[in-house]
């Protein structure tokens, strides 16, 4: 158990619809950042902030954002879905602000219809 | 644009089979390289940091090693537990964006 929390695991829903995934990082860390999993295109960076701060930026769309809150957990929206948006999302948490050493959550699957 | 390619794609091993696992990169000023373990359906877990060229990690079975343009995992005596995908990763200069490769899926049958 890595100690960060994501929720929901699972999520089915339409296109054009709107989605918010949830992140509690690990006790103490202050830095959040949110991946993409596909089986095409592998881990892809979207999006780190660190004490609530956006610190860096990945390809990550205009149709998602997100943002990390005073308590530090974060959560990552994503609208106007479409079919190629179906991934695994993966929130990862670091004690410290720019570091490759990550601990990830079980990861939010996404799947749209 | 910074470049992390890993090989091969997959590996089956029997147990007891020593490999390795190559991940070469084209970044200049590395900040550092990092390898993971990904279980099917799970999230990345962290598994070695290296800095710089002529370091060595070691866990158990892994040890890791890096050079001026590449990086081995090698696996020695693997056991089926062993079986996962192995992802490298590198931190450039840029910061912020800690660029994976598409990773090894290794495989050792009994």
């Amino acid at each position: 158990d890595s100690g960060v929390t994501q929720t929901p695991k699972h999520l089915i829903t339409a296109t054009g619809q709107r989605v918010t995934l949830r992140c509690s990082p690990r006790s103490g860390d202050l830095s959040v950042y949110w991946y993409q999993q596909s089986l095409d295109q592998g881990l892809q960076f979207l999006i780190h902030y660190y004490n609530g701060e956006e610190r860096a930026k990945g390809n990550i769309l205009e149709r998602f954002s997100a943002q990390q809150f005073p308590d530090l957990h974060s959560e990552l929206n994503l609208s106007s879905l479409e079919l190629g948006d179906s991934a695994l999302y993966f929130c990862a948490s670091s004690g410290r602000d720019f570091t490759g050493e990550l601990f990830f959550g079980e990861g939010s699957r996404l799947t749209v219809l | 644009e910074d470049q992390v390619t890993q090989s091969p794609e997959a590996l089956r091993l029997q147990e007891g089979e020593s490999s390795s696992l190559n991940c070469s990169y084209t970044v200049s000023g590395l900040r550092g390289l990092f390898w993971y373990r990904q279980d099917p359906g799970k999230g990345p877990e962290f598994l070695f940091t290296l800095y710089s060229a002529g370091e060595e990690k070691e866990k158990e079975r892994l040890k890791a090693t890096l050079t001026k343009k590449e990086s081995f995992l090698h696996i020695t005596a693997p056991k089926p537990e062993d079986s996962a995908t192995y992802l490298c990763a590198v931190l450039p200069p840029s910061w912020g964006k800690l660029q994976f490769g598409a990773g090894t899926q290794v495989v050792v049958t009994p």
